[in-house]
């Protein structure tokens, strides 16, 4: 069964340092998401591509994030610097460019920030 | 800012019950609806979705909605131990930012314990 790959899964970073996410979308789909989810919230879109562009960063903090998905198929998020309200969950997810927009999630990675 | 709601819970059911899980969304534009589970540490896993007013049942699991209302809900039937997780309800809608791109906000969800 096709799923979403997501490294690394845990990552443990000192405030200020740079930390990067990849993630490589279920073959085949177009739209690609980033969610951030703390502990006891649901997860919040940060960044949305279709194919390789963006369509929607309203909610990233572009000040110190950064997302890219150079050849439409995998993505990079990147935090830099990192400050310890960026501990959460950062999960990946993808969907068919299609009228459902069911999205798949990955199995995220857990980032905590010292 | 398009709101979803949902009680935070603990749920908590008996073995063998019925479970029903609510969710309410502030968007009448909305047109797609979705529950995920989600155990502890994992990321959220897609159960059902449902497009239509009405009931949609798959296996255990029914979701109903309620355009009319705004209100969406989710029956688990001989609930398992295997059930106890937080269940996230998403609804899809134009996003804010004035693009061409639908978007799911998401309930903060909520715990269910099904106890053996």
């Amino acid at each position: 069964e096709a799923e979403v790959a997501q490294s690394p899964r845990y990552k443990i970073t000192e405030k200020s340092q740079a930390v990067a996410f990849w993630c490589d979308p279920i073959s085949g789909h177009a739209t690609l998401y980033w969610y951030r989810q703390i502990l006891g919230q649901g997860p919040e879109l940060l960044v949305q591509f279709q194919d390789e562009s963006v369509v929607d960063d309203s909610q990233l903090p572009k000040d110190r994030f950064s997302a890219e998905r150079l050849k439409g198929v995998d993505s990079t998020l990147k935090i830099q610097p990192a400050e310890l309200g960026d501990s959460a969950m950062y999960l990946c997810a993808s969907s068919l460019e299609d009228l459902t927009y069911e999205q798949y999630f990955g199995p995220g990675t857990r980032l905590t920030v010292t | 800012q398009k709101e979803v709601e949902q009680n935070s819970g603990p749920l908590s059911v008996p073995e063998g019950a019925i479970a029903s899980l609510n969710c309410t969304y502030s968007d009448r534009g909305s047109q797609s609806f979705f529950w995920y589970r989600q155990y502890s540490g994992k990321s959220p896993e897609l159960i059902m979705f449902i497009y239509s007013n009405g009931d949609k049942e798959d296996g255990r699991f029914t979701a109903q909605l309620n355009k009319a209302s705004q209100y969406v809900s989710l029956l688990i039937r001989d609930s398992q131990p295997s059930d106890s997780a937080t269940y996230l309800c998403a609804v899809n809608h134009w996003g804010n930012s004035g693009g061409s791109n639908y978007k799911l906000t998401f309930g903060k969800g909520t715990l269910l314990t099904v106890n053996p």
